[in-house]
């Protein structure tokens, strides 16, 4: 089973800000098979990125996603009062299990 | 529009079963690999299990292998989870999620369901 690690827990920033979160597999993640996801409160998980840096239609270009093998980051170049949310990676290169990491909780400072 | 509508949930009592279902409308529902997806309030997110269009493969979390049983019925457009020998630790929130067509079960999940919480308590 590939583990993911996010990192930090919380990440406080002002709108305006540039947020950068981690995602670190146990093992090399197959094909780059990894995702990232946006929470809000009370709604269910929104698919960001696919492929590691591939963004879903709609999704604002603010959002960018990069890495390969074990390492990957989500990027959001200048935060939106929308942005503030918990975001989960997962990988989906090598099942049974899919997994999730975590998660990081991106908060108003 | 693209919709997964789950159903089922509810309280039952630890060894106890339920059957949970997700309708799926607004796409061709047999192009595509289905998964359960579930989360305590408050907490993260696990996956539960999956299957691919025709049912022909199948995967399972280590923590409800050989309890949980995931089917679908293409004719109706619905995927369900059989949930047997219920446990206190299977209290969720549980989402049906969708990925990209001609995947298996085995990708990122591209549409999501509200969920329907399922409540394991004495």
């Amino acid at each position: 089973e590939i583990v993911l690690t996010q990192s930090p827990d919380t990440l406080s920033l002002s709108p305006g800000e540039r947020a950068t979160l981690s995602c670190r597999a146990s093992q090399s993640v197959s094909g780059s098979s990894l995702a990232w996801y946006q929470q809000k409160p009370g709604q269910a998980p929104r698919l960001l990125i696919y492929g590691a840096s591939s963004r879903t239609t709609g999704i604002p270009d603010r959002f960018s996603g990069s890495g390969s093998g074990t390492d990957f980051t989500l990027t959001i170049s200048r935060l939106e009062p929308e942005d503030f949310a918990v975001y989960y990676c997962q990988q989906y290169g090598s099942s049974p299990p899919l997994t999730f990491g975590g998660g990081t909780k991106v908060e108003i400072k | 529009e693209v919709q997964l509508v789950e159903s089922g949930g509810g309280v039952v009592r630890p060894g106890g079963s339920l059957r949970l279902s997700c309708a799926a409308s607004g796409f061709t529902f047999d192009d595509f690999g289905m998964s359960w997806v579930r989360q305590v309030p408050g907490k993260g997110l696990e996956w539960v299990s999956g299957i691919n269009w025709n049912g022909g493969n199948t995967g399972y979390a280590d923590s409800v292998k050989g309890r949980f049983t995931i089917s679908r019925d293409n004719a109706k457009n619905s995927l369900y989870l059989q949930m047997n020998s219920l446990r206190a630790e299977d209290t969720a929130l549980y989402h049906c999620a969708r990925g990209e067509p001609d995947s298996g079960y085995d990708d990122a999940f591209h549409v999501w369901g509200q969920g329907t919480m399922v409540t394991v308590s004495s």
